[in-house]
């Protein structure tokens, strides 16, 4: 019964390397979505999915691209490292049975990733 | 643009102590509101989703109440737990046209003293 699940747990990364971050999930969902959670700031929606193909910008989403070439999978990729990319990333999958929006987010248990 | 605010930040009560979390947002054009428990060190488990068009949710002992006029939500916690402490956040969902994005409030940390 995985749900979300996220790889790596943890990273440490030096400022200019690149790196990606993997989410997959087992529940068929379309919907899939990357959020960063800062101190004292709850959580801000980098990127999302509607579908397998598809992205769309969220609230955050500079310094960061995505992919989601199979539907199970939502990729979040780092270009160029920096400082400010400090944070715990978390993914979240929903479905799309009546509206969308109407359902749960589901979430994964997040990446730590500190740049230095 | 939406926001979500939660007060307080932090709340320290005994077990046993029913107690009520207040979430507010500015935009009354949601399609539902959502609550949320994080554990540290853990992602988030979705407590209630309260829909556009009701008014409250109940689960167990939790029961969210959604005023979209008033751009207020509260979650009432009855017979408090050391268990349910925890982070809980609560969050607004917005679909416009392609766009469709939650937006969070920061949290109210909570602590049952056994």
């Amino acid at each position: 019964n995985a749900g979300v699940t996220q790889t790596p747990k943890f990273r440490v990364l030096k400022t200019g390397q690149s790196m990606t971050l993997l989410c997959a999930q087992d529940m068929n969902h379309e919907y899939m979505y990357w959020y960063r959670q800062d101190p004292g700031m709850g959580l801000r929606l980098i990127h999302y999915s509607v579908g397998e193909g598809t992205t769309a910008k969220g609230e955050v989403p500079d310094g960061y691209n995505v992919s989601r070439l199979k539907k199970q999978n939502f990729l979040l990729g780092l270009e160029s490292a920096a400082p400010s990319q400090t944070s715990v990333y978390f993914c979240a999958s929903s479905s799309t049975t009546g509206r969308h929006g109407n359902q749960p987010q589901h979430f994964g248990d997040g990446t730590r990733l500190s740049i230095l | 643009k939406q926001e979500v605010t939660q007060i307080p930040a932090a709340l320290s009560v005994p077990e046993g102590e029913n107690l009520v979390l207040n979430c507010s947002f500015t935009d009354s054009a949601i399609y539902n509101l959502q609550w949320f428990r994080q554990d540290p060190g853990k992602g988030l488990t979705s407590l209630l989703l309260i829909q556009s068009s009701q008014r409250e949710q109940t689960s167990g002992r939790l029961n969210a109440s959604l005023d979209k006029s008033s751009g207020r939500s509260t979650l009432y916690i009855a017979a408090s737990q050391p268990g349910d402490s925890a982070t809980y956040l609560c969050a607004g969902f917005v679909s416009s046209g392609s766009a469709r994005q939650l937006t969070f409030g920061s949290g109210t940390q909570l602590t049952v003293l056994p």
